[in-house]
């Protein structure tokens, strides 16, 4: 049992490049969240899915695009990357209801851009 | 004003002192509260939730104000293991799919 798993861990970009992280879980939960983490900011909300086939913008959702084409993965798109987007992404998953407030976060992957 | 609001720390501590964290909120209407752990360079990880009546698991007891909108975090016996930032949860109105997290309180316990 693997739980969340995240690929890559690390990552250097070009600003303009694009690049896609793809989140697995193993635990059947129905909802999955990206996070971005930044010193001093927290982690904030990117995009977030409650099933397959779903997803919703969260706080910072500009620059972002998601994909969750079966339950267990949720795929992170940066189209352009810029140097704002230098940060640790986490992505998480929680079971649905009233349950969903114990997220399973991944070891994140730490992108720089430059 | 951030949803949010913890101080950063660092608590420096020895081991065996107690220490006590405060987190402010400001929408009232936010429902549910709790305490993420997240040790350096790793992903954060459920400690507790937090409830108006308050609740205790071993050391560490967590207490809801709601009207004066604040969360607080009471460890006792302080570990070195303890040594992690806390970060301050909670689950705004409107349905149970998201989370949002304080910046965290880094706590650093020496012997």
């Amino acid at each position: 049992n693997a739980g969340v798993t995240q690929t890559p861990k690390f990552r250097v970009l070009k600003t303009g490049q694009s690049m896609t992280l793809l989140c697995a879980q193993d635990m059947n939960h129905e909802y999955m969240y990206w996070y971005r983490q930044d010193p001093g900011m927290g982690l904030r909300l990117i995009h977030y899915s409650v099933g397959e086939g779903t997803t919703a913008k969260g706080e910072v959702p500009d620059g972002y695009n998601v994909s969750r084409l079966k339950k267990q993965n949720f795929l992170l798109g940066l189209e352009s990357a810029a140097p704002s987007q230098t940060s640790v992404y986490f992505c998480a998953s929680s079971a649905k209801g009233q349950d969903f407030y114990e997220q399973y976060f991944g070891p994140g992957t730490r992108l720089t851009v430059t | 004003r951030k949803e949010v609001e913890q101080d950063p720390g660092p608590f420096n501590v020895p081991e065996g002192a107690t220490v006590a964290f405060n987190c402010t909120y400001s929408n009232s209407a936010s429902q549910s509260f709790f305490w993420y752990r997240q040790d350096c360079r790793k992903e954060p990880k459920l400690l507790m939730s937090v409830y108006s009546s308050g609740n205790e698991d071993g050391r560490f007891t967590a207490q809801l104000n709601r009207a004066s909108q604040y969360i607080s975090l009471l460890i006792r016996d302080s570990k070195l293991s303890d040594s992690a930032t806390y970060l301050c949860v909670l689950s705004p109105s409107g349905g149970y799919n998201k989370l949002i997290f304080g910046a965290g309180t880094r706590l650093a316990v020496h012997p």
